[in-house]
């Protein structure tokens, strides 16, 4: 079985403060995905990545920004955390294109 | 623009009966459609996915439908039972080089015993 792992399930942190949320797959997948989830709005894309050292944004990057040093690690870090950045995160991976997306199980993030 | 459209924000069924949760897409690009299941305070799970080279796909009691003319596809549950009471959100990607999934909005289905 695949196994998408999120480092932190849950995480209290102060506006202003840097914040890191890490991600690690098992499955050897090149593409990891980072979605933020919120009521009534879905899924939404923030940043993907399709190899190592390779990223792209994703319709919602604005605040974020992501790493990725190893094929199984994929980190998506809030330099200056919002409130509005108060929401449930999501880390996915993938094999290949077109395939099915295996995720992890949330990170909730509260920014006070 | 909402590419993919889950019209319904929730539906409730009788434990036993069929529950139908409906999606409509608007980008013609989109050729793969996949079907998530979530929990609450869980990832999404994925359940059941289809080609756009075929109209229908079954799996155990899901059963997925694709109309590609009117850009709209399905999921059936057969019987539904109190333990699919979840979010379902649909899903859909140009395939090929492109691996980025767009998701709808969700349906909460709520099965009642």
């Amino acid at each position: 079985d695949v196994k998408v792992t999120q480092s932190s399930r849950y995480l209290v942190k102060r506006t202003g403060e840097k914040v890191f949320l890490e991600c690690v797959q098992d499955m050897d997948h090149e593409n990891m995905f980072w979605y933020r989830q919120d009521p009534g709005l879905g899924l939404r894309l923030i940043y993907f990545s399709y190899d190592v050292k390779m990223k792209e944004k994703g319709d919602i990057p604005e605040g974020y920004s992501v790493s990725r040093e190893k094929k199984e690690r994929f980190s998506l870090i809030l330099e200056s955390a919002s409130t509005n950045q108060t929401s449930m995160y999501l880390c996915a991976s993938m094999w290949g294109s077109g395939n099915t997306i295996y995720f992890g199980e949330g990170s909730w993030l509260t920014v006070v | 623009d909402q590419q993919v459209k889950q019209n319904s924000p929730s539906l409730s069924v009788q434990e036993g009966r069929i529950s139908i949760l409906n999606c409509d897409y608007t980008n013609s690009m989109f050729d793969y459609f996949l079907w998530y299941k979530k929990y609450p305070a869980e990832g999404p799970t994925f359940l059941i996915s289809i080609s756009s080279i075929k109209d229908k796909n079954e799996d155990g009691r899901f059963t997925v439908f694709l109309n590609k003319s009117a850009k709209h596809l399905s999921l059936h549950i057969v019987p539904s039972q109190p333990g699919d009471s979840a979010v379902y959100f649909c899903a859909a990607t140009p395939g090929g080089s492109n691996y980025k999934l767009t998701f709808g909005k969700g349906t909460l289905l709520t099965v009642n015993p």
